[in-house]
């Protein structure tokens, strides 16, 4: 099975633009999708396919792929993106999906 | 709107199993599958199963296998999870969360409010 790795945590100062990066296998073959979840709340899906935000996700919030990395990018962080962020993909052997260890996001 | 709703934590003993629900609603039940994600305290989220709620297909994690059962109901649009012999790792919050896919990408959405499963002698 593949795995998704992901770095643990990001920090990022207001205001900035930061990235969150998610490697694996089977982003060679698929899109990432992405995930926000914060303190005591259910992960919500903040990014899908190329680069699809779901209605309500800021446009701040963008997403790309290239090769077998996967990045979320916010530009112009708010407070309120302090959270955990998750990718996902489908296994390239097609009978599991796999999450990444996840990147806690820190806005100084 | 739609909406997954899980049902209320639950505190088992070690080797006990425990079944929790997951009610769809506000779109066509048959028309998706249904993930099971868990998330140990602290921890990240771990994929651990899928099911058609159409006809009931079921894929699950080979960490899992033989331990989870995934089952449907669709007189009344509720989902299942039953996990057996249940230790103290076992001890985390159980999500559903619909799926979604084109050819290029499968993502969940929305997710239940999460089930808090305790295991504890």
């Amino acid at each position: 099975s593949s795995e998704l790795a992901q770095d643990p945590a990001v920090s990022v100062a207001l205001g900035q633009t930061v990235r969150i990066t998610c490697q694996g296998d089977s982003l060679r073959t698929y899109y990432a999708s992405w995930y926000q979840q914060k303190p005591g709340q259910s992960p919500a899906l903040v990014i899908y396919d190329k680069n699809i935000r779901p209605s309500g996700i800021p446009d701040r919030f963008s997403g790309s792929s290239s090769g077998n990395t996967a990045s979320l990018t916010i530009t112009g962080a708010q407070a309120a993106d302090e959270a955990d962020y998750y990718c996902n993909s489908r296994d390239t052997g097609g009978n599991s999906w796999v999450f990444g260890g996840g990147t806690r996001l820190t806005v100084l | 709107q739609v909406q997954l709703v899980q049902s209320g934590a639950e505190v088992k003993n070690p080797g006990a199993s425990v079944k929790v629900s997951c009610k769809a609603s506000g779109y066509t039940f048959t028309s998706h599958w249904i993930h099971w994600v868990r998330q140990a305290p602290g921890q990240g989220l771990e994929w651990m199963g899928v099911i058609n709620a159409n006809d009931g297909t079921v894929i699950y994690a080979q960490k899992f296998q033989g331990r989870v059962t995934l089952t449907r109901d669709v007189s009344t649009s509720t989902l299942y999870m039953e996990l057996s012999s249940l230790r103290s790792e076992d001890t985390a919050v159980y999500y559903c969360a619909r799926d979604h896919s084109n050819s290029n990408c499968w993502w969940f959405d929305p997710w239940g409010q999460g089930t808090l499963v305790s295991v504890s002698s």
